[in-house]
């Protein structure tokens, strides 16, 4: 069965220093999404994308986030200077025409 | 934007108990997924139903639009049913998820 994969399964890095999170999304789905979710706290929406563009982001997705679909098959999420409070489990989900989305397996990342 | 409640929070049943989680939200939706999250993290979708009843092993989900609630039963609970439950339902006009705070179901041998 098709999935949702994730790279790095766990991600440590410096405050201030730069990450990517990549996602491969299901191949013929069409609508990306990236969550994160705070330990103790509930799973977030941040960014959706479709079509090469960002089609909604919450108040979390500030300038310091930015999402690329660079070749076809992969979904990145840069977070360009991370913070202590960026620590968080980060999920990407795609979709085809339908509702029902597909989550990866996630991302720690620890910011130290 | 959606508000979604989950109850209970927590839960420790006994193996081979029926199990029921509730879900309520506020605003119209098109479509209600359930989810689950081992203690390692990850999530996987359950279900998602727009109407009705999905039966899925010893897992049902049910859906009442009109009154904004559904209900996730397990069957038969096992040990291995131990993780958190979590309800997600899409905004107004949106396809983005709000999620509930999760369910978190022990089952005890």
């Amino acid at each position: 069965e098709p999935e949702v994969t994730q790279t790095p399964s766990h991600q440590v890095t410096q405050m201030g220093q730069e990450v990517i999170l990549r996602c491969v999304p299901i191949s013929n789905h069409l609508y990306f999404y990236w969550y994160r979710q705070i330990l103790g706290q509930k799973v977030e929406f941040l960014v959706s994308f479709y079509n090469n563009e960002i089609s909604e982001k919450s108040e979390i997705f500030d300038d310091q986030f930015s999402v690329e679909r660079p070749d076809g098959s992969n979904f990145t999420l840069k977070i360009r200077s991370t913070k202590l409070e960026d620590s968080a489990m980060y999920f990407c989900a795609s979709r085809d025409i339908s509702y029902e989305q597909y989550f990866g397996p996630g991302t720690r990342l620890t910011v130290t | 934007k959606n508000e979604v409640e989950q109850s209970p929070q927590n839960l420790t049943a006994q193996e081979g108990e029926f199990i029921t989680i509730n879900c309520s939200y506020s605003v119209g939706i098109s479509a209600l997924h359930w989810l689950q999250q081992h203690p390692g993290g990850g999530i996987v979708s359950l279900f998602m139903l727009s109407s009705g009843k999905k039966k899925h092993g010893r897992l049902i989900a049910t859906i009442n639009i009109q009154e904004k609630h559904s209900s996730l039963h397990i069957t038969a609970s096992h040990p291995r049913d131990s993780a958190v439950y979590i309800c997600a339902v899409p905004g107004a006009g949106s396809y983005q998820l709000t999620f509930g705070k999760g369910t978190k179901l022990s089952v005890i041998p």
